[in-house]
């Protein structure tokens, strides 16, 4: 099984609702990653999970609040958003074994969020 | 990590072999040349990746410059399936976050 899965596929949520992205791996993978990709241009790292800790947070406004809580999954709670932050939200995870190592990346096909 | 410069699009026909460059002047000796594609209404997927000696995969092969400032991507037969965008990435190995920085890509249309 190399599939990354997340849920919901779209979303729709005002600026005053509070809502979840979901993304599961079943690879073993113990490093996953959330994205943001606005249209017409590339992904953009938003933050890094190794062995269920946060290790990378590019800087991302608290609104959003990350959560691993197995190795398998990993959650993207949305609070409060700006129209602004409507997107496509990619979900990746890979092997993590060291430096030196290459670790393909596998992503999930996203969550495309509108925000009114 | 540093940065790679590659066209906006490209054009191919179907069946005939596709050449996407990618320049990286700036490379660094341990910078590994990465290549993901994205098609349409899906996430990006791996490619093909190479230090320093040209690389073959069932998907591409990858061909290194001798001095590594640059890199091509080669499909040897496009189909229709292949249009998508293709990023070209560097990554210091030594960078254990296994992050991946995407630049702007090359948007590559197959022509039936």
């Amino acid at each position: 099984d190399t599939e990354v899965t997340q849920t919901p596929k779209h979303l729709v949520m005002g600026m005053t609702n509070k809502k979840s992205l979901k993304c599961e791996q079943h690879m073993g993978h113990r490093a996953m990653y959330w994205y943001k990709q606005k249209a017409k241009k590339p992904p953009e790292l938003m933050f890094v999970y190794s062995y269920e800790k946060l290790s990378i947070n590019e800087s991302v406004p608290s609104r959003f609040s990350p959560e691993c809580p197995n190795s398998s999954l990993l959650n993207l709670h949305l609070h409060a958003l700006q129209p602004e932050d409507s997107a496509l939200y990619l979900c990746a995870s890979s092997q993590l074994e060291g430096r030196g190592s290459y670790n393909e990346q596998f992503f999930g096909p996203g969550t495309r969020l509108t925000v009114l | 990590d540093a940065k790679t410069t590659q066209p906006n699009s490209m054009e191919s026909n179907e069946e005939e072999p596709v050449h996407l460059p990618c320049n990286h002047s700036t490379i660094s000796g341990t910078d590994y040349i990465h290549w993901y594609r994205q098609l349409p209404s899906q996430g990006p997927e791996y490619v093909i990746h190479g230090l320093t000696s040209n690389v073959n995969n069932r998907m591409a092969s990858l061909a290194i410059a001798e001095d590594r400032k640059s890199s091509t991507l080669i499909l040897h037969r496009a189909t229709l399936r292949d249009a998508a965008v293709y990023y070209c990435i560097l990554r210091d190995v030594n960078n254990a976050g296994n992050m991946l920085t995407f630049g702007g890509g090359t948007r590559l249309m197959v022509k039936p």
